[in-house]
């Protein structure tokens, strides 16, 4: 069984310029979650899919930020324009209900210059 | 605030030595709690979980935690390390409600000595 994949694994990008991360979950996997990692910080939780319809979007930083996961498929997080802060570790989860287990991605690697 | 404390950020051991990592909590019920795990280029691997029973809980890989309610900790420990322990770990919370919002500690990243 395939994990969570993620892509790119590492994007370097200018300020001002757009990018989308790719995430698939598991399949079958209902739930998506996105997180965040700021160099030398914490994990953050930035938003949770059900399915195709987003269930807490309450992580997201600001309004730069849009995360779509049509089909309930996979899911893409897009950033535009993305800014110097937005650097980071974006890691995708998902499970296949909310109390089991879930499984992380390795994360793609953004870097805005 | 609902956070996760590991005041660690770096510890380095010697291979066969023991290991203890820290994390503290502060949260307003029992939470359910974790430690993940993640090597270079992988992505987060759950060690083990403790969501009520017993306080000791064991792991993967020999890892084990001890939830302490009195001290608001879950330390996790390894009674000999192997150098491919060498990663960064990961201490969490998650509301007992079910969801998987999750809030991490900000990580301790262990180095083994050969």
């Amino acid at each position: 069984e395939a994990g969570v994949t993620q892509f790119p694994s590492h994007s370097v990008i200018e300020k001002g310029q757009t990018v989308t991360l790719r995430c698939d979950p598991i399949s079958g996997h209902d739930n998506l979650y996105w997180y965040r990692r700021v160099m030398g910080k914490e994990i953050k939780f930035l938003l949770h899919f059900v399915k195709e319809s987003k269930q807490d979007e309450s992580g997201m930083p600001n309004n730069r930020f849009l995360a779509e996961r049509t089909g309930g498929t996979y899911s893409t997080l897009k950033v535009q324009p993305a800014e110097l802060e937005d650097s980071g570790v974006y890691f995708c989860a998902s499970s296949q209900d909310q109390r089991g287990k879930v499984d992380f991605g390795p994360g793609t690697r953004l870097t805005v210059t | 605030a609902q956070s996760v404390t590991q005041p660690d950020i770096h510890i380095t051991v010697s291979e066969g030595a023991s290991l203890e990592l820290r994390c503290n909590y502060s949260y307003g019920a029992t939470p359910y709690l974790f430690w993940y795990v993640q090597s270079p280029g992988q992505g987060l691997q759950l060690l083990l979980k403790y969501f009520s029973g017993d306080t000791l809980v064991q792991g993967i890989k020999g890892f084990e935690a001890e939830f302490k309610r009195s001290q608001s900790s879950f330390n996790l420990r390894k009674p000999s390390v192997h150098w491919s322990d060498a990663a960064e770990y990961f201490c969490a919370v998650g509301d007992p409600s079910g969801t998987y919002k999750y809030i991490f500690g900000t990580g301790t990243r262990l180095k083994v000595l050969a």
